[in-house]
């Protein structure tokens, strides 16, 4: 079965740092694309991040040299780590496999950046 | 790319027909999906590469279009609809939604 878990989200500070992650089952995460999805309280979808099997890489301008993304093949586990957090930032995070199309996606876990 | 729908809302009657439309900054081709947000849940892949409709979904939803112009079609609204419907385009590496459409019961 297909599984997608995320977990890692808290309640930090503006300036903090947070590491979320996605545990994988049911597929090989290093032979696929997998993004990062966020949706803030009451808002829309936004694509935050992208890493391909190739290992490329690519982000939102507004997390750029902010946020990482990557993954562990041992693990089968994709992460992302998010430094320099603010506000804006606050949101529910999702991971999905990358087909184009996200399909399928992870729970969800809940950042919240307040002081 | 930025990707604009319209409706940002709308109110039907069960039974109508129902068209949600998403435009495309520039040219995208085909690399469009279209995706059902209900409350509490996670998103779901409705239509992908604009015209093909996702397995087990229900055959009254449709997608067309391509380049910049796409709609988003439920030939027969039903209660169970009532969804947040987002667009997507896969074109480039920077992918992006569209700001959603929200679908309510008149």
């Amino acid at each position: 079965e297909v599984q997608l878990v995320e977990s890692g989200g808290d309640l930090v500070q503006p300036g903090g740092s947070l590491r979320l992650s996605c545990t994988v089952s049911g597929f090989t995460v290093s032979n696929n694309h997998m993004s990062w999805v966020r949706q803030a309280p009451g808002k829309g979808l936004e694509w935050v991040s992208v890493i391909y099997a190739g290992g490329n890489t690519h982000y939102i301008d507004s997390v750029k040299g902010r946020f990482t993304i990557s993954r562990d093949n041992s693990k089968n586990t994709l992460y992302l780590q998010m430094n320099n957090l603010r506000a804006e930032d606050t949101a529910v995070y999702y991971c999905a496999k990358d087909l184009g199309r996200f399909d399928p996606w992870g729970q969800g876990t809940l950042v919240t950046v307040s002081s | 790319i930025q990707m604009t729908q319209s409706p940002s809302s709308l109110s039907a009657s069960v039974g109508d027909r129902v068209t949600i439309t998403c435009r495309a900054s520039q040219d995208i081709g085909s690399t469009l999906v279209w995706y059902q947000e209900k409350p509490g849940k996670v998103p779901k892949v409705l239509i992908y590469t604009a015209s093909t409709l996702q397995a087990g979904v229900p055959s009254r939803f449709s997608g067309s279009g391509s380049a910049t112009y796409f709609t988003l079609t439920i030939s027969s609204l039903q209660p169970e609809d009532v969804a947040t419907y987002y667009c997507q385009q896969h074109k480039t590496d920077v992918r992006t939604f569209g700001q959603g459409t929200h679908v309510e019961i008149k």
